[in-house]
């Protein structure tokens, strides 16, 4: 299947500092990405989509100047935690969509490995 | 509104079926997929279905739809220790590029 990367896998960092973590699409364009968080024991929020050449749609609560998305290109969006804080730690998980077209039009979600962030 | 629902846990011995199971509200869902989380990784998506299909199976893996009730199940034949992750089913919502997460399912496979 399809390989979505993120870059760093893991970062500590220090408080009131920002962090830009990096989602590839490998082998496929895509259009849409989304960020997503997740804490310990819990399911995914989505955070975002992001979509190239255009704005990123943030959900309820996220406060768009402290989660900046950059989506420059059909293989990359970029997430940058703003004066990150110890609330911020959290795993954040980027997906891409791979849309293909055959029998039916279908779109097909894959997921990048996760960044671990820890604010000190 | 949007919601899924799954159990939170479930432990069988390894060889047995797993069976979990997910509600969903959204009538206007058009794939809803199954996605496996090892401890500390990220999701792998493990199989879907078009949401006018009832069944679908994929070697260990059987997908069962009840779009009446809104219900899907996924079953795992011949559980291995290996099959120990938590799984989530996700419901993508036709014309709003959104997809829900259940709140995941716990498997824990025991020798």
């Amino acid at each position: 299947g399809a390989v979505v990367s993120q870059h760093p896998s893991w970062v500590i960092c220090k408080s009131g500092t920002s962090v830009k973590i990096e989602c590839r699409s490998l082998d496929f364009q895509a259009t849409t990405m989304f960020w997503y968080r997740q804490f310990p024991k819990q399911s995914l929020m989505l955070m975002a989509t992001s979509n190239e050449g255009s704005k990123a749609t943030y959900e309820q609560g996220v406060e768009k100047d402290k989660f900046l998305i950059n989506h420059a290109s059909l293989t990359l969006s970029t997430l940058t935690v703003t004066s990150a804080h110890p609330e911020d730690s959290s795993f954040y998980i980027c997906s891409a969509i791979e849309r293909t077209s055959g029998n039916y039009f279908q779109e097909t979600q894959y997921f990048g490995p996760g960044t671990r962030l820890l604010v000190l | 509104g949007e919601d899924v629902e799954q159990s939170l846990f479930l432990s069988v011995r390894e060889g047995d079926s797993s069976v979990i199971n997910c509600t969903y509200t959204d009538s206007s869902s058009t794939y809803l997929y199954w996605y496996k989380q090892e401890p500390g990784a990220g999701l792998q998506l493990l199989t879907y279905i078009f949401s006018n299909m009832d069944m679908k199976q994929d070697q260990r893996l059987t997908v069962l739809l009840n779009k009446k009730d809104k219900h899907l199940s996924l079953r795992i034949a011949d559980t291995q220790t290996g099959d120990s992750a938590i799984y989530f089913c996700a419901e993508w919502i036709s014309g709003t590029y959104k997809y829900i997460f259940g709140t995941g399912t716990r498997l824990k496979v025991l020798a």
